[in-house]
């Protein structure tokens, strides 16, 4: 069974910083994009970045929302993937999910459960 | 980016209806176009992929078409369990896009 599971969630004070991790099992996961999807209280999902298999050169790519401030990274290793945010925002408050990339079509196949951060002072 | 415009933005029906979800995106992306249904306090779960294809375990009363710009995501006969939110999202660029999603309420 597919599992993503997401941890690290917290309440920061802005322009601090906060790593999430996204523990995978299930799936060979060095194989596999991993993304990160937030969804604001009430709002709609927004995309916010992947990272790409050692195969695809653990190529990433960003949101322009959080471009030069969130970096994701992952450990084959230890089936995990980060996603490290700094500076954050008021409006960086969300859920943050964990999603595997399908193969062909640029689909979002497995999804983890979702954890929360809040950005308050 | 990409854009994508789903309608309506919320839509009431009753069970056993046959309801059609329309998602457009600014512009061409073939076929890679992806339906999410999202129940309050879950993550989404992928219902369709590559415009038409049926997720692995999803019912078949879900159906999707469309290429290029224009999507439809049709659920036949409306069962308790598919009320909910579902978003479109693009696949075609590095950027990934949602639709801002189309809620479906019981009437």
């Amino acid at each position: 069974e597919v599992q993503l599971v997401e941890s690290g969630g917290d309440l920061v004070q802005p322009g601090e910083s906060l790593k999430l991790s996204c523990a995978a099992s299930g799936f060979t996961f060095s194989g596999s994009s991993i993304h990160w999807v937030r969804q604001a209280s009430g709002k709609g999902l927004e995309w916010i970045g992947r990272i790409r298999s050692k195969a695809n050169n653990y190529a990433t790519a960003y949101a322009a929302s959080v471009n030069g401030r969130f970096t994701i990274s992952r450990d084959d290793s230890q089936n995990t993937a980060y996603l490290q945010m700094n500076s954050l925002k008021t409006e960086d408050t969300a859920i943050y999910y964990c999603a595997r990339g399908g193969s062909s079509f640029g689909h979002f196949a497995s999804w983890g459960q979702g954890i929360l951060v809040t950005v308050s002072s | 980016d990409i854009q994508m415009t789903q309608s309506p933005s919320s839509l009431s029906a009753s069970v056993g209806d046959r309801v059609t979800f329309t998602c457009r995106a600014s512009q061409t992306i073939d076929k890679y176009l992806n339906w999410y249904q999202q129940k309050p306090g879950k993550a989404p779960k992928l219902l369709i992929y590559a415009a038409s294809s049926l997720e692995s375990g999803v019912p078949s009363r879900f159906s999707g078409s469309g290429s290029g710009t224009d999507f439809t995501l049709t659920i036949s006969r409306l069962q308790p369990e598919d009320f909910a939110t579902y978003y479109c999202q693009q696949g075609s660029t590095i950027i990934r896009t949602f639709g801002q999603g189309t809620k479906l309420e019981i009437k």
